[in-house]
Parts: structure tokens; C-alpha cells; sequence
């Protein structure tokens, strides 16, 4: 079936730092890609997507390359800040008789010290 | 501005009481879901509702129903049949579910404690 892969958190950095999260999923077909940031207490937010292979998506410094040769979507930022201090999901949208389903992995917790 | 609205933010019920979580929405979306998200667990999907006046069943529907009589709006009925009902209840909607360019939106979230 359809799964997302995520490294276990949290991840630490010092503010400046280098980010990558890594996201590996399995599907069937052709899934758009999908990276979801929570903050705390709050709902979900879309970061960043893809939709085809070699497709990068990018938003507010992040970015992420659909790599279907590797089955990889992995999260990078050059330089996080305090403020990016969250949860980040990455999905998958797959079919489901009709119907796109989002699956996700379980989330990796990223914590930014000053 | 437009968005979801998801109401109370925080929750307290005994068990054995049926509870219902409120979601609206003035984003003219015709698709909705619920999901239920636990701690160091990833989202998982309740029940969806692709237009008015239906709705499936997701991957965890027991102990749950909702009904969808409006397009702006998708309460979600925790029942005494749920077993672990304490969690954090996410609603969601998207412009339709057919295509998987579709970004879903997401509400503030209800915290559900059943005690």
C-alpha cells in the first residue's frame, strides 16, 4: 500500500544551522508530494508540493525535489531560524477509487535554539 | 478572510457522552475530512465528505458519524462506542477530491480529553 517515511525526531539545531528532514514514500502510480508544517497548538499549514518527478518545491527558504528514482522527498532550509521551531509532516496524495487521499508520515519535531 | 473555523479549541467530556466537534468553512470547497492525529503518530483519516449530502468512511471511522447537510459545514459526532477518544481532531477541506493537485486546508484543530 501507500506509506510515508519520516526520520525520527526531534531534530536540534543551533539558529543558522542546516535543515534536512528525510521523507521516503512508497505508492503506486504517480502520487503528488506534499510537505505540512504544524506549529504548536495549531492545525496544519502547507509548506511546499510537487506534483511530477524532478518537480522542487519551494516556500519561505524550504525547499524539496520529487526524486522518483530514489522515492525521496527530503526537506532542506539553508539557514533555519527560532520561528521554524515545529512539527513537519510530509504526504502523499494517492487514489483511492476516485478519491485522493493524503497519507502521512508521523512527523518529525524540529526544535531551533538561539 | 477565508478559512476553516473549528469549535472549541479545548474540550472536556465524561465517558460515555457523545460529543460533537463543530467545523465550518467559507472557502466554497466542496470536499471536507476529519482526521485524528495522537501524540509522535501521524494523521489519520476519520471520514470524508466529497460533496452535500454525502460522506465515507475513512481508515478509522468506528465509534465516529458526521453528517454533511451543508456545503460550508462538517460536524464530526464522537460516540460512546469510540474506544480512545481523547486526541486532537483536525478538519480539513479542499476545492474537490479528485485530483491530486488539490491542497487540502486545515482548521485550528479541537483537543478532545475524555476522562
Amino acid at each position: 500500500g501507500n506509506s510515508v517515511t519520516q526520520m525520527e525526531g526531534p531534530v536540534t539545531l543551533s539558529e543558522e544551522a542546516f535543515l534536512t528532514i528525510n521523507c521516503t514514500y512508497t505508492a503506486t502510480g504517480y502520487p503528488s508530494l506534499f510537505w505540512y508544517v504544524q506549529y504548536p497548538g495549531e492545525g496544519l499549514q502547507l509548506l511546499l508540493k510537487a506534483t511530477k518527478a524532478d518537480d522542487k518545491g519551494s516556500n519561505k527558504g524550504f525547499e524539496a525535489t520529487y526524486r522518483k528514482e530514489t522515492t525521496s522527498f527530503h526537506l532542506e532550509k539553508g539557514s533555519v531560524q527560532v520561528s521554524d521551531s515545529a512539527v513537519y509532516f510530509c504526504a502523499l496524495s494517492a487514489s483511492s477509487t476516485g478519491f485522493q487521499k493524503l497519507v502521512f508520515g508521523t512527523g518529525t519535531r524540529l526544535l531551533v535554539s538561539p | 478572510d477565508g478559512g476553516i473555523t473549528q469549535s472549541p479549541k479545548y474540550l472536556f467530556r465524561k465517558e460515555g457522552q457523545n460529543v460533537t466537534l463543530s467545523c465550518e468553512q467559507n472557502l466554497n470547497h466542496d470536499a471536507m475530512y476529519w482526521y485524528r492525529q495522537d501524540p509522535g503518530q501521524g494523521l489519520r483519516l476519520i471520514y470524508y465528505s466529497q460533496i452535500v449530502n454525502d460522506f465515507q468512511k475513512g481508515d478509522i471511522a468506528e465509534g465516529y458519524s458526521v453528517s454533511r447537510e451543508k456545503k460550508e459545514s462538517f460536524p464530526l459526532t464522537v460516540t460512546s462506542a469510540q474506544k480512545n477518544p481523547t486526541a486532537f481532531y483536525l478538519c480539513a477541506s479542499s476545492i474537490g477530491s479528485g485530483s491530486p493537485y488539490y491542497e487540502q486546508y486545515f482548521g485550528p484543530g479541537t483537543r478532545l480529553t475524555v476522562t
